[in-house]
């Protein structure tokens, strides 16, 4: 079993729906919650950072944490076309001392015009 | 503000050829990142360097070797490609090894071996 679990879509919306995007998690150890976007033959770019449960509201985006469900989401309001792109989220220990972000798969997200 | 520049963006080697992917960022992060991406497998760890001076191993190493020339430049070389290399490779960087900043990636290198 994967330490991060995302389905890979693709996930197809109508312009101005609300797109839900998930993660599921096996360590209870992650502490540093990440959402990432990647446009097509592009680096992932930083979205939403999060530490531990709650949520966060960046404009159009909200990035939700359930550490007791290992369960993270990614909302994204009145959803349009430049969406269009693959999401990952990425998460991390808080053991000082690590590297390690894992990543999940990623995924792909098309909003139709 | 260019952030994370990698070179080349793509190339194309036979089984057996070297090269070198080389990275720079201008953020004057301590921390830098080799990664690969491949269909279905998400991004994986290839060397790490937490600070100029250092490097280490990631999740999948074998096959590549890295250099911290400096504290801007972090370069990944292959020494006899194979085609399981074939990949997309994304530099990163990130302020301290250890706080909870978070990593910024560069735009990739496509890499084909044949």
């Amino acid at each position: 079993q994967k330490e991060v679990e995302q389905d890979p879509g693709p996930l197809s919306v109508p312009e101005g729906a609300i797109v839900s995007l998930n993660c599921t998690y096996s360590n209870s150890a992650f502490q540093y919650f990440m959402w990432y976007r990647q446009y097509s033959r592009k680096g992932p770019e930083l979205l939403m950072y999060t530490y531990s449960s709650g949520n966060k509201e960046d404009g159009r985006f909200t990035a939700q944490v359930d550490k007791s469900s290992k369960y993270i989401s990614l909302f994204i309001r009145d959803s349009q076309p430049s969406d269009s792109a693959t999401y990952l989220c990425a998460m991390s220990p808080s053991t000082s001392g690590t590297y390690k972000y894992i990543f999940g798969t990623g995924t792909r997200l098309k909003v139709l015009a | 503000n260019a952030g994370v520049t990698q070179t080349p963006k793509f190339q194309v080697l036979k089984t057996g050829q070297s090269m070198t992917l080389q990275c720079a960022q201008d953020m004057n992060h301590n921390s830098m990142y080799w990664y690969r991406q491949d269909p279905g497998m998400g991004l994986r760890l290839i060397y790490y360097s937490a600070s100029e001076g250092t490097t280490d191993k990631g999740e999948v190493p074998n096959g590549y070797n890295v250099s911290r020339l400096n504290k801007r430049e972090f370069s990944l070389r292959l020494e006899s490609a194979a085609p399981s290399q074939t990949s997309v490779y994304f530099c990163a960087s990130k302020r301290a090894p250890i706080d909870n900043s978070p990593l910024h990636f560069g735009n990739g290198t496509r890499l084909t071996v044949t």
